[in-house]
């Protein structure tokens, strides 16, 4: 069975402090990983997926087989970061996510 | 991207009547659609699975007597709560995956159903 973990339920920060937030999985097979984001009043949206490697608003994601993570980072945030952060992973078909419980970020200014 | 849309996007009703909720695929055809829960500041739980021509599939303790769905076209899948009670008050949300590479999901924007 595949499962997604996220421990912190809020994580509060200043505005240009560096934030992590965590994702742990368990998952059989070749996990295909991605951070989803919900700021407020608006749709679920993708933020990363880590085949891309890539960074997007300032959030980078790797993952790291060996301890079965896919931490999301950002070196200075800011408070437009403020929202709810789902890590998700995908199933071989690639037709169904499982989500972890989420993790909300605030920003302070 | 591939857009979801839900409709309505928040309704109200009386204690023991009945809503459906509809999902819709805009630009892309999808033969499965997913719908979501979600209680305030908490994160989505998966109900069920709709799927286009055959049955749902329900998550441990979703019930399926209580919320009906329907995948009755490529394109469309309804979510109606039946008798509906005040603690089904919830944010429901619906998703789907456009075919083929990359794995991406699109989320409807949800609704918000208030039952008073």
């Amino acid at each position: 069975a595949q499962r997604v973990t996220q421990p912190e339920k809020l994580l509060s920060v200043f505005k240009g402090a560096p934030v992590e937030l965590k994702c742990n999985y368990s998952y059989s097979g070749s996990p295909e990983l991605f951070w989803y984001v919900q700021y407020s009043r608006q749709r679920l949206q993708l933020l990363l997926r880590h085949i891309s490697r890539e960074s997007i608003k300032g959030f980078t994601a790797d993952l790291n087989k060996g301890e079965t993570s896919f931490h999301l980072k950002k070196p200075f945030a800011q408070e437009e970061d403020s929202a709810m952060y789902y890590c998700a992973l995908s199933n071989n078909a690639g037709n169904m996510l499982t989500f972890g419980g989420g993790t909300r970020l605030m920003v302070k200014p | 991207g591939a857009v979801v849309s839900q409709h309505p996007s928040w309704v109200i009703c009386k204690s023991g009547t009945s809503v459906k909720i509809e999902c819709r695929s805009l630009d892309f055809q999808a033969t499965t659609m997913f719908w979501y829960r979600q209680f305030p500041k908490q994160s989505l739980m998966l109900m069920a699975t709709s799927n286009e021509g055959s049955k749902a599939t329900y998550e441990q303790g979703v019930e399926k007597d209580k919320f009906l769905i329907n995948h009755a076209s490529l394109t469309l899948s309804t979510l109606t709560v039946t008798s509906a009670h005040p603690e089904d008050s919830s944010f429901y949300i619906c998703s789907a995956f456009p075919p083929g590479p990359p794995t991406e999901a699109f989320f409807g924007q949800g609704t918000r159903l208030t039952v008073v």
